[in-house]
């Protein structure tokens, strides 16, 4: 079955600092792998999303995402963070090519001090 | 203009009670979705319909029954209610196409005492 896991159940970065956001997946085949942010309160919002291609992915609010698939990793990333910027990022995976079941990490929550 | 939309946003019963939370989606889109976030912020499936088709369903207990008048409503019906089932449910939908993205709504916050 395929599953992604989030190593950090939190991560703290200064105002200004980059920030990275930790995913790694497992697949059979290839993975279609996605990242979403849920702000308090509220539902889910995309970010971005690999399917293929280019291995650098940039997506809403400055966010990319480096697909790495000799480390099996799937890292959110924004060059400068934002106080606004903290909240719950999810990653997820499809459960297979031809499902449209999201396979959801245990999410990581962002903290951007000021 | 909201894509998808749930009603009601917050839901507070009496264990033993049938309700339903609704779901409405205006993005033409032809799956949609039934979530359940834990209080540990875990998210799980639970149902998907295809036009008005179900599609997944996620050995979710008979007392929770989804219902796709059409294409754009899902509708999650809960019966007997449980302490359990206090979560938040959340709705979403996609085009017909595994590589499709999904659209939330903004949840039901379920409190079952």
């Amino acid at each position: 079955a395929q599953s992604v896991a989030q190593p950090e159940d939190q991560v703290n970065v200064a105002e200004g600092n980059p920030l990275t956001v930790k995913c790694t997946y497992s697949v059979s085949g290839n993975p279609y792998l996605f990242w979403y942010v849920q702000y308090p309160n509220r539902g889910l919002q995309f970010l971005l999303k690999y399917i293929t291609g280019d291995n650098l992915v940039k997506g809403s609010y400055g966010f990319e995402a480096e697909f790495n698939k000799s480390q099996t990793s799937f890292h959110l990333k924004k060059p400068s963070a934002l106080v606004s910027d903290s909240a719950l990022y999810f990653c997820a995976v499809r459960d297979g090519v031809y499902t449209d079941k999201l396979i959801f990490g245990t999410g990581t929550r962002l903290q951007v001090f000021p | 203009d909201t894509a998808v939309s749930q009603t009601p946003k917050y839901l507070v019963t009496q264990m033993g009670n049938d309700k339903s939370i609704k779901c409405e989606q205006n993005l033409g889109h032809d799956t949609m979705y039934w979530y359940k976030q834990d209080s540990k912020k875990f998210l799980k499936i639970m149902f998907s319909y295809n036009n008005k088709e179900l599609i997944i369903n996620e050995t979710v207990p008979n007392r929770f029954s989804p219902k796709s008048p059409d294409k754009a409503h899902l509708n999650l019906h809960i019966n007997s209610l449980e302490l359990g089932d206090s979560a938040v449910y959340f709705c979403a939908s996609s085009q017909d196409n595994s590589q499709e993205t999904q659209y939330f709504g903004p949840g039901t916050r379920l409190l079952v005492l």
